[in-house]
C-alpha cells in the first residue's frame, strides 16, 4: 500500500511567520511531488511541484525534497490570513505512473 | 489555456436513485482524466482514471462506473446510490506525467 503521511494539524502560526508543512511517503520509486492548497468547500489548487532533490522557490512558497529520507516539505514565508487552508501533499505512486496518492492534508490557520 | 468544467455543482439524491456526473476539459487534446471522491474528514480517493477514449481503469470496487465517450469528456455514473456515496466528487486532468488540475467539483448528498 503506497502511503503519503501528513500531520493533520491544525497548525497555527501568527501572521508574518514562516509556516512549515511536512509530508513523508513510502514508495522509493516516486518521482513527482506536488503541493495543493484547498480552501474549505473548494477544489484543490496546485501551488508547487518538485521533481529533484533540493529546494524550489516560487514567491513566498518553497518546496523541499529529500528522496533519501522520503520527505517533502512546504515552507510559506510571511504567512497571511489568506493562506489559511488545508494543504495536500501528493506523490506519484511509482516510477512512470500517472497516478497520484494524496495525503489527508494539514490544516493551516494563520492568526492575524 | 486549459479549463475543466464539472456539473452539476451540487446534487441531493435519494438512496437507490441513479447518478450521472459530467466533466469536460477544454484547450487540450488526449488528456489523462481522473475521478476522485473526498468524503468528510477523509483524503482524496482515486475512483477511476482514463488515458484515452473508452479506456477506463477502476481503483476501488464499488457501485460506481465511469465512461469516456469523447476525448475530453468523462462521466461518472451509478445505477443505485448508497448513503456512503455522499461526498465531494472531483474531476482532474493532466498530460502525461505533469501536474494534475482539478475541476470545481460536485457536492453529492445522498439521503
Amino acid at each position: 500500500q503506497k502511503e503519503v503521511e501528513q500531520n493533520s494539524g491544525p497548525l497555527s502560526v501568527p501572521e508574518g511567520a514562516i509556516a512549515s508543512l511536512n509530508c513523508t511517503y513510502s514508495d522509493r520509486g516516486s518521482q513527482s511531488f506536488f503541493w495543493y492548497r484547498q480552501y474549505s468547500g473548494k477544489s484543490p489548487e496546485l501551488i508547487m511541484s518538485i521533481y529533484s532533490n533540493g529546494d524550489k522557490e516560487d514567491g513566498r512558497f518553497t518546496a523541499q525534497l529529500n528522496k533519501a529520507s522520503q520527505y517533502v516539505s512546504l515552507l510559506i514565508r510571511d504567512s497571511q490570513p489568506s493562506d489559511s487552508a488545508t494543504y495536500l501533499c501528493a506523490v506519484n505512486v511509482g516510477a512512470g505512473s500517472y497516478q497520484l496518492t494524496f495525503g489527508k492534508g494539514t490544516k493551516l490557520s494563520v492568526i492575524p | 489555456s486549459q479549463t475543466i468544467h464539472q456539473w452539476p455543482a451540487t446534487l441531493v439524491q435519494p438512496v437507490g436513485s441513479p447518478l450521472s456526473l459530467e466533466c469536460t476539459v477544454e484547450g487540450t487534446s488526449n488528456p489523462n482524466l481522473y475521478w476522485y471522491r473526498q468524503a468528510a474528514g477523509r483524503g482524496l480517493q482515486l475512483l477511476f482514471y482514463s488515458v484515452g477514449i473508452g479506456q477506463i481503469s477502476s481503483e476501488v470496487p464499488q457501485n460506481l462506473s465511469a465512461s469516456r465517450p469523447q476525448d475530453r469528456q468523462f462521466i461518472l455514473s451509478s445505477k443505485k446510490l448508497l448513503l456512503s456515496d455522499s461526498g465531494f466528487y472531483l474531476c482532474a486532468w493532466n498530460w502525461r506525467y505533469n501536474e494534475q488540475f482539478f475541476g470545481p467539483g460536485t457536492r453529492l448528498t445522498v439521503l
